[in-house]
Parts: structure tokens; C-alpha cells; sequence
């Protein structure tokens, strides 16, 4: 157990739909990473936050977006869904800023119908 | 660019050792990972090495790194039956923030 907590496990929606993922880091790491794992694309990194503000994005759809709230969880917004977003996402965290490895969370699995 | 590559799949019999590969195209790399997924389970982080090191052991992990290749292997000896899973290699490049950068994965299925 890695610390990393996501909620929910299993998310099943239908095409033009908008999901929240859910993700709280390990206790007192101040940074939270989300990444999602699909079969055609593998693990691609989306975006970064640090204790609230956002720090690198990656290959992050307009369609999606994240925030860090002031109690450190954060949030991955998934809109207007389409059939290609069904994949694993993963949150991870970390200590700070710039730490060596990060801790990654169970997952959720959305499937879009 | 950023580009991290590994075989597909790998076959081991229990008991002997695994030498998983990866190469990696951007020298600038900063520390380089390995991580071990199990079906239905997030990452697991096994080890890493800073990128000015040549090798790393941790119990049954050794890790090698080939800098002026960008050829990074980890070795897992005395393999179980629960070392199965996928493994994947990431590097991370400090001027890049601290993002993962993930190869395909490696599929090691241990025999009995």
C-alpha cells in the first residue's frame, strides 16, 4: 500500500459525459501527479500540481482538467467524454517539488460506453 | 526528445535470474526508475539510480547503467513466482520538471 488513495475504483459513463476522479497523496507530500495508462498510448504523464498551483502539463486533452485543493487531495475533470478516454488513470505523489520517485495510487478504470 | 523503449515480454524459470532492458534517448536524463505493475494494481516503485551512478543493488535488484549507451537493465535474482508482473522503466529530466517519462512496459512471466 503505497499511501496514495483514489475513489472511485471503477467509473462506467456514456459518450458526452463529465467525470471527477479523486485522489488523496500520501501524508504530507505536497505534490500530486496524474497519469493515465491506456493500451495504445501506455502511461502518459497529464499534469502536475505542487501544494495547489499547477506545475508542468503533459499530453493533457482541453477536455480535462485538474486542481489541488488547500488539504492537498486533488481533482481530475473528464468532459465531454469521448469513446477513446477509457483507460486507467493514476494519480501519484510526491514530497516536493523535484523528489526522487513518486508513489502512485490503486487507480481508477473509466470506461466510456 | 523524450523516448524510453523495452521488449515486450520476457520468460524466466523460477530460481534463476531476469535482466530486464531499456534504453533511453535524452542524455540529460536526471534519475531513471523501475517500477513493477501486478494485474489490477497501481505502480509499485522498486528502485532508481541518479544518472551520474553506474549501479545499484538492493537486495535482489541490481541495477546497471550504460550513460554513454542510454542502456539501463535491472537484474532480479533468485526470481519468484511473484515477481511476475510488468515492469516498467522512467526517467525523469530535472529542466523537465519532475514528470515520468514510461516505456512500454515488460511482461515477466516466471515459471515454475
Amino acid at each position: 500500500d503505497s499511501g496514495v488513495t483514489q475513489t472511485p475504483k471503477h467509473l462506467i459513463t456514456a459518450t458526452g459525459q463529465r467525470v471527477t476522479l479523486r485522489c488523496s497523496p500520501r501524508s504530507g507530500d505536497l505534490s500530486v501527479y496524474w497519469y493515465q495508462q491506456s493500451l495504445d498510448q501506455g502511461l502518459q504523464f497529464l499534469i502536475q500540481y505542487y501544494n495547489g498551483e499547477e506545475r508542468a502539463k503533459g499530453n493533457i486533452l482541453e477536455r480535462f482538467s485538474a486542481q489541488q485543493f488547500p488539504d492537498l487531495h486533488s481533482e481530475l475533470n473528464l468532459s465531454s467524454l469521448e469513446l477513446g478516454d477509457s483507460a486507467l488513470y493514476f494519480c501519484a505523489s510526491s514530497v516536493a517539488l523535484m523528489s526522487t520517485g513518486q508513489f502512485f495510487g490503486p487507480g481508477t478504470r473509466l470506461t466510456v460506453l | 526528445g523524450e523516448d524510453v523503449e523495452q521488449s515486450l515480454f520476457l520468460s524466466v524459470r523460477e530460481g534463476d535470474s531476469s535482466v530486464i532492458n531499456c534504453t533511453y534517448t535524452d542524455s540529460s536524463s536526471t534519475y531513471l526508475y523501475w517500477y513493477k505493475q501486478e494485474p489490477g494494481a497501481g505502480l509499485q516503485l522498486l528502485t532508481y539510480i541518479f544518472s551520474n551512478m553506474d549501479m545499484k543493488q538492493d537486495q535482489r535488484l541490481t541495477v546497471l547503467l550504460n550513460k554513454k549507451d542510454k542502456h539501463l537493465s535491472l537484474r532480479i535474482a533468485d526470481t519468484q513466482t511473484g515477481d511476475s508482473a510488468i515492469y516498467f522503466c522512467a526517467e525523469s529530466i530535472r529542466a523537465a520538471g519532475n514528470k515520468l517519462t514510461f516505456g512500454g512496459g515488460t511482461r515477466v512471466l516466471v515459471k515454475p
